[in-house]
């Protein structure tokens, strides 16, 4: 049963923490997208990459955030150093290509105290 | 920019009866993709329907049936004979086609179901 995952499922930090999340795309998929859900936002868009290159990051703030695909089977979001504003759930999704159906993780939920 | 709008935060519906979620959307784009996602309290985001909009037809999943409205860019969700198990957080989403410029999917604000037993 393919199925995109994520670690942690939950993370809680103090403030000026560093936090790294972690996504296994599902095997063969190309496409790997950050979205990340909170109640003033909603789900937005973070970050995509396509064969391990980045292609779409503007929905994420430069300064504190960075996202990579060390290889097919990774995908990682960092941020540093964490502040309470990104306390949200993030989640991995990944697909066949980028115009195929996205198959969503089960997030990580952080909350930076 | 592409938009999605639902303008229902929450709706209600008695077990086995009929509900309808709206949403709208707004694009100058001519090929694109619409989903209807299910967010159960799991967090699981669970994709429920597609619909091609070069696909006059409307796309039907068992009790889960769209009315593609694409001159009045409207799509909403038809839940025949509601389930307990269909509470939840539902999002509209849009996606570009096929070389357009949105290849990442623009979520609308949600609609929560609750159904009645």
């Amino acid at each position: 049963d393919a199925r995109v995952t994520q670690t942690p499922r939950h993370k809680v930090t103090e403030m000026g923490q560093e936090v790294t999340m972690r996504c296994q795309p599902i095997l063969g998929h190309n496409t790997v997208f950050w979205y990340r859900q909170t109640m003033m936002q909603g789900l937005e868009l973070l970050a995509y990459f396509r064969n391990r290159a980045p292609l779409d990051d503007s929905g994420m703030p430069k300064d504190r955030f960075s996202a990579e695909m060390p290889d097919a089977t990774l995908a990682t979001l960092k941020i540093q150093p964490s502040e309470p504003r990104d306390s949200a759930v993030y989640f991995c999704a990944s697909g066949l290509t980028e115009y195929n159906e996205q198959f969503f993780g089960p997030g990580t939920r952080l909350t930076v105290l | 920019a592409q938009t999605v709008t639902q303008s229902q935060p929450e709706m209600s519906v008695q077990e086995a009866e009929t509900v309808t979620l709206s949403c709208t959307y707004d694009t100058s784009e001519s090929d694109y993709y619409l989903f209807w996602y299910k967010q159960p309290p799991s967090r699981q985001m669970i994709l429920v329907i597609r619909q091609e909009a070069y696909k006059q037809q409307n796309a039907t999943e068992n009790r889960f049936s769209v009315n593609f409205q694409k001159a009045a860019k409207s799509f909403s969700l038809k839940i025949s004979d509601s389930q307990l198990g269909d509470a939840a957080m539902y999002f509209c989403a849009y996606r570009g086609g096929y070389g357009g410029a949105t290849n990442k999917l623009i979520f609308g604000t949600g609609t929560l179901l609750a159904v009645q037993p």
